[in-house]
Protein backbone atom coordinates (compact mmCIF):
# COMPACT_ATOMS: atom_id res chain seq x y z
CA UNK A 1 0.00 0.00 0.00
CA UNK A 2 1.30 3.86 -0.65
CA UNK A 3 3.07 5.58 2.37
CA UNK A 4 2.62 8.45 1.06
CA UNK A 5 -0.46 10.45 0.90
CA UNK A 6 -0.79 13.44 -1.70
CA UNK A 7 -3.40 16.37 -0.88
CA UNK A 8 -5.33 17.59 -2.65
CA UNK A 9 -5.99 14.80 -5.57
CA UNK A 10 -5.91 17.91 -7.95
CA UNK A 11 -5.58 21.73 -8.25
CA UNK A 12 -6.50 24.25 -10.33
CA UNK A 13 -4.83 28.10 -10.34
CA UNK A 14 -3.39 30.75 -12.19
CA UNK A 15 -0.43 31.55 -13.62
CA UNK A 16 1.64 33.44 -11.53
CA UNK A 17 -0.13 32.07 -8.28
CA UNK A 18 1.78 29.75 -5.90
CA UNK A 19 0.71 26.05 -5.32
CA UNK A 20 0.68 24.16 -2.71
CA UNK A 21 0.85 20.17 -2.17
CA UNK A 22 0.79 17.96 0.92
CA UNK A 23 2.10 14.93 1.75
CA UNK A 24 1.79 12.54 4.70
CA UNK A 25 3.34 9.20 5.56
CA UNK A 26 3.35 6.16 8.20
CA UNK A 27 6.61 5.31 9.03
CA UNK A 28 9.96 6.49 9.78
CA UNK A 29 11.88 7.90 6.86
CA UNK A 30 15.46 8.37 5.88
CA UNK A 31 14.55 10.88 3.54
CA UNK A 32 11.31 12.46 1.25
CA UNK A 33 11.81 13.26 -2.41
CA UNK A 34 9.10 15.09 -4.89
CA UNK A 35 9.07 14.02 -8.61
CA UNK A 36 7.56 15.54 -11.41
CA UNK A 37 5.70 13.96 -14.25
CA UNK A 38 4.20 15.42 -17.35
CA UNK A 39 1.57 14.19 -19.47
CA UNK A 40 3.08 10.19 -21.14
CA UNK A 41 6.53 11.19 -19.32
CA UNK A 42 8.69 9.40 -16.97
CA UNK A 43 9.02 10.80 -13.53
CA UNK A 44 11.61 13.41 -13.14
CA UNK A 45 13.29 14.50 -9.63
CA UNK A 46 12.77 18.05 -7.90
CA UNK A 47 14.09 18.03 -4.42
CA UNK A 48 14.97 15.41 -1.37
CA UNK A 49 15.19 16.38 1.88
CA UNK A 50 16.73 14.10 4.50
CA UNK A 51 14.80 13.76 7.92
CA UNK A 52 17.14 15.99 10.17
CA UNK A 53 16.19 19.21 7.58
CA UNK A 54 13.29 21.63 8.06
CA UNK A 55 13.08 23.04 4.79
CA UNK A 56 15.01 23.43 1.48
CA UNK A 57 14.83 25.71 -1.66
CA UNK A 58 15.64 24.72 -5.40
CA UNK A 59 14.91 28.01 -7.57
CA UNK A 60 10.85 28.30 -7.51
CA UNK A 61 10.43 25.06 -5.08
CA UNK A 62 9.72 24.99 -1.49
CA UNK A 63 9.93 21.98 0.46
CA UNK A 64 9.21 21.11 4.32
CA UNK A 65 9.06 18.42 6.69
CA UNK A 66 7.92 17.81 9.76
CA UNK A 67 8.89 14.36 11.13
CA UNK A 68 6.90 14.73 14.20
CA UNK A 69 3.59 15.05 11.90
CA UNK A 70 4.89 12.77 9.32
CA UNK A 71 4.24 15.45 6.51
CA UNK A 72 5.83 17.12 3.76
CA UNK A 73 4.52 19.82 1.33
CA UNK A 74 5.89 21.38 -1.83
CA UNK A 75 5.41 25.14 -2.47
CA UNK A 76 5.67 26.63 -6.41
CA UNK A 77 6.10 29.97 -6.19
CA UNK A 78 4.90 32.17 -9.22
CA UNK A 79 3.58 29.29 -11.16
CA UNK A 80 3.85 28.90 -15.07
CA UNK A 81 1.95 27.23 -17.37
CA UNK A 82 5.38 24.72 -18.05
CA UNK A 83 4.11 23.65 -14.28
CA UNK A 84 1.44 21.81 -15.21
CA UNK A 85 1.90 18.27 -14.53
CA UNK A 86 1.19 15.53 -11.77
CA UNK A 87 3.55 15.62 -8.51
CA UNK A 88 4.70 12.68 -6.50
CA UNK A 89 6.31 12.47 -3.11
CA UNK A 90 8.07 9.35 -2.24
CA UNK A 91 9.04 8.50 0.99
CA UNK A 92 12.44 6.73 1.06
CA UNK A 93 12.18 3.99 4.67
CA UNK A 94 15.41 3.53 6.88
CA UNK A 95 17.97 0.89 5.56
CA UNK A 96 16.23 0.28 2.22
CA UNK A 97 17.24 1.68 -1.24
CA UNK A 98 13.78 1.85 -2.15
CA UNK A 99 11.19 4.30 -2.51
CA UNK A 100 7.31 4.46 -1.95
CA UNK A 101 5.22 6.73 -3.78
CA UNK A 102 2.22 8.21 -3.23
CA UNK A 103 -0.67 8.58 -5.62
CA UNK A 104 0.12 12.44 -6.97
CA UNK A 105 -1.15 15.41 -6.97
CA UNK A 106 -2.79 16.60 -10.55
CA UNK A 107 -1.61 20.38 -11.42
CA UNK A 108 -3.06 22.69 -13.91
CA UNK A 109 -1.78 25.94 -14.03
CA UNK A 110 -4.36 28.20 -16.45
CA UNK A 111 -2.81 31.09 -18.44
CA UNK B 1 25.28 12.11 -21.48
CA UNK B 2 23.89 9.09 -19.31
CA UNK B 3 20.56 8.36 -19.60
CA UNK B 4 17.67 5.13 -18.91
CA UNK B 5 15.87 3.32 -21.88
CA UNK B 6 13.25 1.20 -22.18
CA UNK B 7 11.85 -0.98 -24.87
CA UNK B 8 9.63 -1.15 -26.99
CA UNK B 9 7.46 2.26 -25.95
CA UNK B 10 4.12 0.50 -26.79
CA UNK B 11 3.34 -3.10 -26.64
CA UNK B 12 -0.14 -4.73 -27.51
CA UNK B 13 -0.34 -8.75 -26.34
CA UNK B 14 -2.45 -11.46 -25.39
CA UNK B 15 -3.63 -12.72 -22.61
CA UNK B 16 -1.51 -15.99 -21.83
CA UNK B 17 1.49 -14.94 -24.17
CA UNK B 18 4.88 -13.87 -22.37
CA UNK B 19 6.19 -10.36 -22.88
CA UNK B 20 9.59 -9.27 -21.81
CA UNK B 21 9.93 -5.32 -21.02
CA UNK B 22 13.53 -4.12 -21.40
CA UNK B 23 15.33 -1.55 -19.65
CA UNK B 24 18.58 -0.07 -19.77
CA UNK B 25 21.13 2.08 -18.18
CA UNK B 26 24.10 4.09 -18.57
CA UNK B 27 23.95 5.71 -15.07
CA UNK B 28 26.40 2.82 -13.75
CA UNK B 29 23.91 2.75 -11.22
CA UNK B 30 23.46 -0.58 -9.01
CA UNK B 31 20.02 -0.19 -7.98
CA UNK B 32 17.35 -0.43 -10.82
CA UNK B 33 13.21 -0.76 -10.11
CA UNK B 34 10.06 -1.69 -12.47
CA UNK B 35 7.41 0.24 -11.34
CA UNK B 36 3.66 -0.17 -12.89
CA UNK B 37 1.05 3.25 -13.00
CA UNK B 38 -2.15 3.15 -13.11
CA UNK B 39 -5.08 5.50 -12.50
CA UNK B 40 -6.19 5.98 -8.73
CA UNK B 41 -2.95 4.11 -7.50
CA UNK B 42 -0.25 5.83 -7.99
CA UNK B 43 3.61 4.25 -8.89
CA UNK B 44 3.52 0.44 -7.51
CA UNK B 45 7.02 -1.32 -7.32
CA UNK B 46 6.66 -4.74 -8.73
CA UNK B 47 10.25 -5.80 -8.84
CA UNK B 48 14.13 -4.43 -7.79
CA UNK B 49 17.40 -5.15 -7.88
CA UNK B 50 20.25 -4.02 -5.77
CA UNK B 51 23.13 -5.60 -8.02
CA UNK B 52 24.04 -8.37 -10.26
CA UNK B 53 22.43 -11.70 -9.68
CA UNK B 54 20.20 -9.72 -7.10
CA UNK B 55 16.52 -9.43 -6.89
CA UNK B 56 13.93 -8.68 -5.10
CA UNK B 57 9.94 -8.56 -4.97
CA UNK B 58 8.13 -5.54 -4.75
CA UNK B 59 4.61 -4.97 -3.27
CA UNK B 60 3.17 -6.14 -6.86
CA UNK B 61 5.43 -8.79 -7.86
CA UNK B 62 2.91 -11.98 -8.56
CA UNK B 63 3.16 -12.47 -12.25
CA UNK B 64 6.22 -10.89 -13.02
CA UNK B 65 9.95 -11.59 -12.84
CA UNK B 66 13.13 -10.21 -13.42
CA UNK B 67 17.12 -11.06 -13.76
CA UNK B 68 19.62 -8.76 -13.62
CA UNK B 69 22.95 -10.40 -15.80
CA UNK B 70 24.76 -7.17 -15.76
CA UNK B 71 25.10 -3.74 -14.24
CA UNK B 72 23.19 -1.78 -17.24
CA UNK B 73 20.01 -4.12 -17.70
CA UNK B 74 16.94 -5.41 -15.75
CA UNK B 75 14.49 -6.88 -18.35
CA UNK B 76 10.63 -7.17 -16.48
CA UNK B 77 9.17 -10.56 -17.79
CA UNK B 78 5.55 -11.31 -17.92
CA UNK B 79 5.02 -15.19 -17.49
CA UNK B 80 1.78 -15.32 -19.09
CA UNK B 81 0.30 -11.67 -19.55
CA UNK B 82 -3.35 -10.72 -18.22
CA UNK B 83 -5.88 -8.09 -18.62
CA UNK B 84 -5.08 -7.04 -15.28
CA UNK B 85 -1.32 -6.61 -16.28
CA UNK B 86 -2.33 -3.70 -18.87
CA UNK B 87 -0.71 -0.84 -17.42
CA UNK B 88 2.23 1.64 -17.96
CA UNK B 89 5.63 0.41 -16.57
CA UNK B 90 8.41 2.58 -16.06
CA UNK B 91 12.04 1.70 -14.73
CA UNK B 92 14.26 3.45 -12.60
CA UNK B 93 17.96 3.63 -11.43
CA UNK B 94 19.78 4.92 -8.41
CA UNK B 95 22.95 4.76 -6.84
CA UNK B 96 23.60 2.25 -3.76
CA UNK B 97 24.62 4.65 -1.18
CA UNK B 98 24.99 3.65 2.48
CA UNK B 99 23.13 7.10 2.98
CA UNK B 100 19.87 5.67 2.06
CA UNK B 101 18.04 6.09 -0.88
CA UNK B 102 19.46 7.80 -3.61
CA UNK B 103 17.74 9.89 -6.36
CA UNK B 104 16.08 7.91 -9.03
CA UNK B 105 16.20 8.12 -12.42
CA UNK B 106 13.09 7.38 -14.24
CA UNK B 107 13.02 6.17 -18.09
CA UNK B 108 10.18 6.95 -20.62
CA UNK B 109 7.93 4.23 -20.01
CA UNK B 110 6.27 1.29 -21.87
CA UNK B 111 2.44 1.36 -22.35
CA UNK B 112 1.39 -2.08 -22.17
CA UNK B 113 -2.05 -3.68 -23.75
CA UNK B 114 -2.74 -7.04 -22.79
CA UNK B 115 -6.30 -8.31 -24.63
Amino acid sequence: SQQGEEDPQALSIQEGENATMNCSYKTSINNLQWYRQNSGRGLVHLILIRSNEREKHSGRLRVTLDTSKKSSSLLITASRAADTASYFCATAPWGAQKLVFGQGTRLTINP
Amino acid sequence: DAEITQSPRHKITETGRQVTLACHQTWNHNNMFWYRQDLGHGLRLIHYSYGVQDTNKGEVSDGYSVSRSNTEDLPLTLESAASSQTSVYFCASSLLTSEGTDTQYFGPGTRLTVL
